[in-house]
């Protein structure tokens, strides 16, 4: 089975901070995604990867940048970390196959106070 | 714009009774859908996925989910609810890109 490992539970970081959420996936997937989930907003993609050193914008960059270096690992990274931050984190993976299927990790719950 | 809608915030339903949770999509061309479930403070686990072919699809925990293209619906449905069913159920379609589209959220509560 296809694994995803968020390197994080939980974390608890200050407003201001630069925070790097981690995300490594062992099926050498070529697509990966960073979503936000909120109450009552349900999931939203932050930013996607298709490739190494390539990425695509979702529907809520602003505040968030991340990087591809390996085709194994992509992470999320709050260049300033700010309260309206605080949320839970979920990263997915999927092959480039007719298989359709999206693995997602267990989710980092970040707090920014 | 594609986007994926579950009108019930919350279904309330008693152990052994069948369960519906509803979702609605609006998608170009043929959808992709999905089900997840989520346990409190846990990640998404797939539940089943329509493609193509028939369109009562049978997933994972005996539930089943059924497309109606003309309706365009992709219902959750179980026979029996059981209480350890109780969890937040997200539909979700795959966009004109490789993402995926969630809906809100569904809360199914489960009484013995």
């Amino acid at each position: 089975d296809v694994k995803v490992t968020q390197s994080s539970r939980y974390l608890v970081k200050r407003t201001g901070e630069k925070v790097f959420l981690e995300c490594v996936q062992d099926m050498d997937h070529e697509n990966m995604f960073w979503y936000r989930q909120d109450p009552g907003l349900g999931l939203r993609l932050i930013y996607f990867s298709y490739d190494v050193k390539m990425k695509e914008k979702g529907d809520i960059p602003e505040g968030y940048s991340v990087s591809r270096e390996k085709k194994e690992r992509f992470s999320l990274i709050l260049e300033s970390a700010s309260t309206n931050q605080t949320s839970m984190y979920l990263c997915a993976s999927r092959g480039s196959g007719t298989d359709y299927g999206y693995t997602f990790g267990s989710g980092t719950r970040l707090t920014v106070v | 714009a594609q986007s994926v809608a579950q009108p019930e915030d919350q279904v309330n339903v008693a152990e052994g009774n069948p369960l519906t949770v509803k979702c609605t999509y609006s998608v170009s061309g043929n959808p992709y859908l999905f089900w997840y479930v989520q346990y409190p403070n846990r990640g998404l686990q797939f539940l089943l996925k329509y493609i193509t072919g028939d369109n009562l699809v049978k997933g994972s925990y005996g539930f089943e989910a059924e497309f109606n293209k003309s309706q365009t619906s992709f219902h959750l449905k179980k026979p029996s609810a059981l209480v350890s069913d109780s969890a937040l159920y997200f539909c979700a379609v795959r966009g004109t890109g490789t993402a995926l589209i969630f809906g809100k959220g569904t809360t199914l509560s489960v009484s013995s």
